[in-house]
Parts: C-alpha cells; sequence; structure tokens
C-alpha cells in the first residue's frame, strides 16, 4: 500500500527557510506528479506547488519567488523549500500525489515564531 | 486562476438523509477534471470522485459526482455517521490547482 510520510521541523523563525520533505513508500516516485499542499484556518486549502519525477515543476504563483520543490528519486523523495517564511506560513503542510490528489500524507504542522 | 465556490457553507442534516452539495467554477474547467474529497477534524482529505463522477478506490457508492463545464455536485444518497465531515471539491484542469473554501456537513 502507497504511503507518503512528510518530516522536517516543526519550527520556522521568520525570514528563514521552511524545508520540508515527502517520502514515498510502497510504491514508486518515477510516475505520476508530487504535490505540496498546506491549511491554515484563515486560508482553507492552498496547493503549493508539484514536481514530476523528470524534475518539471508547477508552482503556485502566490507564492513561486519564494518557492523550490526538488525530487531525489534515488531516495523516493521530494522536497518543499519555502523561503523568507512569515507568521502568515504557519500551516499543516501536506504532501500529496497525483493530479487529482489520491494519496495524502497525514500532515505535518509547522509554526513560523521567533 | 480559477475561483471554486461551495454552498451552501454549512449543511444540517440527520443520518440517513440526502446531501447535496454545489461547487461553481469561474470558468469552464478543461476536461471536467474536478475532484471532491472530505475531511475529518485531524485527518488529511481523502478522495471521494475526481473527474467529476468516477468514485476513488473504495469510496461507497452511495457518494456520486456529476455536472460539468462551471457547475458541479456531490450527492450523497443517505447520510451516514462517518460522513459527517467537511467536503472540498478542486480543480485540476489548470494550474495553480486551486480548492473551494468547503461545506461543512453536520449532524441536524
Amino acid at each position: 500500500q502507497e504511503q507518503l510520510q512528510e518530516s522536517g521541523p516543526g519550527l520556522a523563525k521568520p525570514s528563514e527557510t521552511l524545508s520540508l520533505t515527502c517520502t514515498v513508500s510502497g510504491g514508486s516516485i518515477n510516475t505520476h506528479s508530487w504535490n505540496w499542499i498546506r491549511q491554515s484556518p484563515g486560508k482553507g486549502l492552498e496547493w503549493i506547488g508539484n514536481i514530476y519525477y523528470t524534475g518539471d515543476t508547477n508552482y503556485n504563483p502566490s507564492l513561486q519567488s519564494r518557492v523550490t520543490i526538488s525530487v531525489d528519486t534515488s531516495k523516493d523523495q521530494f522536497s518543499l523549500n519555502l523561503r523568507s517564511v512569515t507568521a502568515a506560513d504557519t500551516a499543516v503542510y501536506y504532501c500529496a500525489k497525483g493530479h487529482a490528489f489520491d494519496i495524502w500524507g497525514q500532515g505535518t504542522w509547522v509554526t513560523v515564531s521567533s | 486562476e480559477i475561483v471554486l465556490t461551495q454552498s451552501p457553507d454549512t449543511l444540517s442534516l440527520s443520518p440517513g438523509e440526502r446531501a447535496t452539495l454545489s461547487c461553481r467554477a469561474s470558468q469552464s474547467i478543461a476536461g471536467n477534471y474536478l475532484a471532491w474529497y472530505h475531511q475529518k477534524p485531524g485527518q488529511a482529505p481523502r478522495l471521494l470522485i475526481y473527474g467529476a463522477s468516477n468514485r476513488a478506490t473504495g469510496i461507497p457508492d452511495r457518494f456520486s459526482g456529476s455536472g460539468s463545464g462551471t457547475d458541479f455536485t456531490l450527492t450523497i444518497s443517505r447520510l451516514e455517521a462517518e460522513d459527517f465531515a467537511v467536503y472540498y471539491c478542486q480543480q485540476y484542469g489548470a494550474s495553480p490547482r486551486t480548492f473551494g473554501q468547503g461545506t461543512t456537513v453536520e449532524i441536524k
């Protein structure tokens, strides 16, 4: 059974970079697209961007200037870097598979605070 | 970007009743690439419907989706206790992917 698991620090300081990794188990990252999505009480569900195993990426224009998504096919992992974070970036961050998001990680709560 | 507007915001129903949720898009969704999810507290959303009308793996047949273009509907034929949750629509016909604001289905 394919599963996704987010990992990374639960706390980031303002102006720093938030870095998260999603590990794919029970399947291969060499298919489909792989997404980052976040959810905060004020903004609901927000798609951050996605990456294909080829390395092709798409980003939400609202975050594009601060986001990088990368993939490591040798480890079946993909990662999110969000730069210059503020309190507004506090949210639960999810990774998810596909165009319709058929598999989700459990989510990881990230707080931006000094 | 495509804005999705869900209605109503809250639906108060009893177990066994029929639920009808609406999702309207600000422009036509290519390929009817519209998905529905539900989310329970503390959990990730779960895919129910993709391609507007296709049930995802393991989803019971009391869930059905319909619609095309800009107007889509999720119907739950007979509500069961585990169906009370927040429901979201999402389009994947264009980038950026976008979600509706959600409809809460609560026990009356």
